[in-house]
């Protein structure tokens, strides 16, 4: 069967300071691989998907970057965080569009 | 502008009643997804509905999709306590990858 993981589950970073979140997923191959994010009581916004290894498209213009080293690794990165990259960091796969599942997530709170 | 809206964003209700949470959408997508979030969680897929017309039901939740009226239903029967949680309608996005979400109905069942 399928599984996503991420990590950290929680992480406190200062304003500043470089982000690296990690996502992979096994069980399958060739998927499509997602970052979204919650800010607190609010939707879901998407920030970057990817089709393949290296190919990134990003949504909302931000200090945040996304890369795809391998077929089934998603990180999600930043040089120097701001206050308003405090969040919900939610992976996600799908193939064939045929459901989305997500990852546990991660919790950033930038102070 | 994809637009997927929910209504109602926050229902109350008491145990053992019914009701319905609406999504309407602005795309011509034949599919639909529910999710279910818990506070301080990932989200949960409840129901993917595939063409128009489709129902599906799990215990006391069934979802509905009339593609034509772009609108789907979300029905809980005999609510109970455990139901209580974040409901999330989304949508495949104009570009054929991620999904669009509603805003979501914060869903409190009270005794």
């Amino acid at each position: 069967s399928q599984t996503i993981h991420q990590w950290p589950a929680t992480l406190v970073q200062p304003v500043g300071s470089p982000l690296s979140l990690e996502c992979t997923v096994e069980g399958t191959s060739n998927p499509n691989l997602y970052w979204y994010r919650q800010a607190a009581g609010r939707g879901l916004q998407l920030l970057f998907y990817s089709v393949g290894i290296g190919q990134i498209s990003s949504e909302v213009p931000q200090n945040l970057s996304a890369s795809r080293p391998q077929d089934r690794q998603f990180i999600l990165s930043s040089k120097k965080l701001l206050l308003s990259d405090s969040g919900f960091y939610l992976c996600a796969w799908e193939r064939d569009r045929i459901g989305y599942t997500f990852g546990s997530g991660t919790r950033l709170t930038v102070v | 502008e994809l637009k997927v809206e929910q209504n109602p964003l926050f229902l109350s209700m008491q145990e053992g009643k019914n009701y319905t949470i609406y999504c309407n959408y602005s795309t011509t997508s034949d599919r639909l997804y529910w999710y279910r979030q818990d506070p301080g969680k990932s989200l949960e897929s409840l129901f993917v509905l595939l063409s128009n017309g489709a129902v599906k039901q799990e215990g006391r939740l069934m979802a509905s999709l009339d593609t034509k009226a772009r609108l789907s239903t979300l029905h809980i029967t005999a609510a109970v306590h455990d139901l209580s949680a974040t409901y999330f309608c989304a949508v495949d996005s104009n570009s054929g990858y991620a999904l669009n979400f509603g805003k979501g109905t914060s869903l409190l069942v009270t005794p």
